[in-house]
């Protein structure tokens, strides 16, 4: 079965400070990873898939399949990167279902 | 591109009634999704249409329940409206390539409020 875990429900770092927001699943076939975004009074969207392996304002996340785990990372955090992350799981054995992780709401004080 | 349209955006019921949910796709795109987002239990699954065909489905009651059109379209029905319901509804699209590799895209949700 799909599982995605998202320990932290609520992060809080300061301005400047390194963060990371931690992800793993739980997948028997070969895993499809995404990092979605919610900011406040916007509609949930695609921040970053591992696939592409691209860095999106700032965040980059690595699949260690040893781990199972695709956490979020973001060496410089703003103020402007206070919102609700949720890590999604699609697969290539469960066509056109995500799963997604509970959400973890980053809040960067100034 | 237009993005992914729910109509309508807010929505208050009372309980025993039911409610009809509406979802357009990005074009192109044959894969709709749709999630219930609560404070309380974040965002749970509900079920996934592809060309008309309902393909995954969540662990949500039978009073839930959706269907696709030709065009792609989707609807959401829920009966028998409980307190509960109370949740933003989010529809989501994707190419739908069968393999669940695609990203979603996401539609701004109908907040339903149950009296």
């Amino acid at each position: 079965a799909q599982r995605v875990t998202q320990p932290e429900k609520l992060l809080s770092v300061f301005k400047g400070a390194p963060v990371e927001l931690k992800c793993n699943y739980s997948y028997s076939g070969s895993p499809e990873l995404f990092w979605y975004v919610q900011y406040s009074r916007q509609r949930l969207q695609l921040l970053l898939r591992h696939i592409s392996r691209e860095s999106i304002k700032g965040f980059t996340a690595d699949l260690n399949k040893g781990e199972t785990s695709f956490h979020l990372k973001k060496p410089f955090a703003q103020e402007e990167d206070s919102a609700m992350y949720y890590c999604a799981l699609g697969g290539n054995t469960n066509a056109g279902k995500s799963t997604f992780g509970d959400g973890t709401t980053l809040t960067v004080k100034p | 591109k237009a993005g992914v349209t729910q109509t309508p955006r807010y929505l208050i019921k009372t309980r025993g009634q039911q409610v009809t949910l509406s979802c357009s796709p990005i074009s192109g795109h044959r894969s709709v999704s749709w999630y219930q987002q609560t404070p309380g239990q974040g965002l749970q699954f509900l079920f996934e249409y592809f060309s008309e065909t309902q393909r995954n489905k969540g662990n949500f009651p039978g009073r839930f329940s959706g269907r696709q059109f030709s065009n792609s379209r989707s609807e959401m029905n829920v009966s028998t409206l409980e307190l509960g319901d109370s949740a933003l509804y989010l529809c989501a699209s994707s190419l739908g390539t069968g393999d669940g590799n695609q990203p979603q895209h996401f539609g701004d949700g109908t907040r339903l409020s149950i009296l």
